[in-house]
């Protein structure tokens, strides 16, 4: 059962352009979330976190919209450049779990 | 440098054969995860530990064996009863729940000759 649902799978973007991921989740519990980037070969790395008393956060050119009552979250990543193109993951945490999403591989096209 | 160090970045295992990934933090946190990653999967949880000598089995646990004798050491061995182990192995840590998010290394990539 997954209790994180992230889209779209793949996404090209043209440099300059606004790249956005979507992620559904439907554990109440979750009080933490998390969106990491991985380039190829290479481990996740933690980019940009949101607990749920707030509803946006910005961090340079990203930016986590939350939505509590949806159950939804959002990853907007503005002004896309070539080296933005990466696998993310979104991800729900409570202090038992914290379930990924499926990954977004982006491509931002010079 | 604080971080997680996965050794090999690359290991080839003959079919029958059981192998150990190595996976040391200096980040002084208290759990550690085992993630199998194939390509279209996303991340799947094999084994975590909140403490020393002590872990669980996550979602694909079959064919896979740890230990957690050190806080900093988290040893993945995957046996010959793992039918499809070539795969892109994470480590990762967090330093109390899993709500504190998680520090990964930077894999191990295992492939069966």
């Amino acid at each position: 059962q997954q209790q994180v649902k992230q889209s779209p799978q793949s996404l090209i973007v043209q440099k300059g352009g606004i790249s956005i991921i979507n992620c559904a989740y439907e554990n109440t519990a979750f009080d933490y979330f998390p969106w990491y980037q991985q380039f190829p070969g290479k481990g996740p790395a933690l980019l940009i976190a949101i607990r749920p008393d707030v509803s946006e956060k910005k961090e340079g050119r990203f930016t986590i919209s939350f939505n509590k009552s949806a159950k939804q979250f959002s990853l907007h990543i503005m002004d896309s450049q070539p080296g933005d193109s990466a696998t993310y993951f979104c991800a729900g945490g409570s202090l038992e779990d914290l379930i990924f999403g499926k990954g977004t591989k982006l491509s931002v096209k010079p | 440098d604080g971080g997680i160090t996965q050794s090999p970045k690359y290991l080839f295992r003959k079919e029958g054969q059981n192998v150990t990934l190595s996976c040391e933090q200096n980040l002084n946190h208290d759990a550690m995860y085992w993630y199998r990653q194939d390509p279209g999967q996303g991340l799947r949880l094999i084994y975590y530990s909140q403490i020393v000598n002590d872990f669980q089995k996550g979602d694909i646990a079959e064919g896979y064996s740890v230990s957690r004798e050190k806080k900093e050491s988290f040893p993945l061995t995957v046996t010959s009863a793992q039918k499809n182990p070539t795969a892109f192995y994470l480590c990762a840590s967090s330093p109390q729940g899993r709500n504190y998010g998680y520090t990964f290394g930077s894999g191990t990539r295992l492939t069966v000759v």
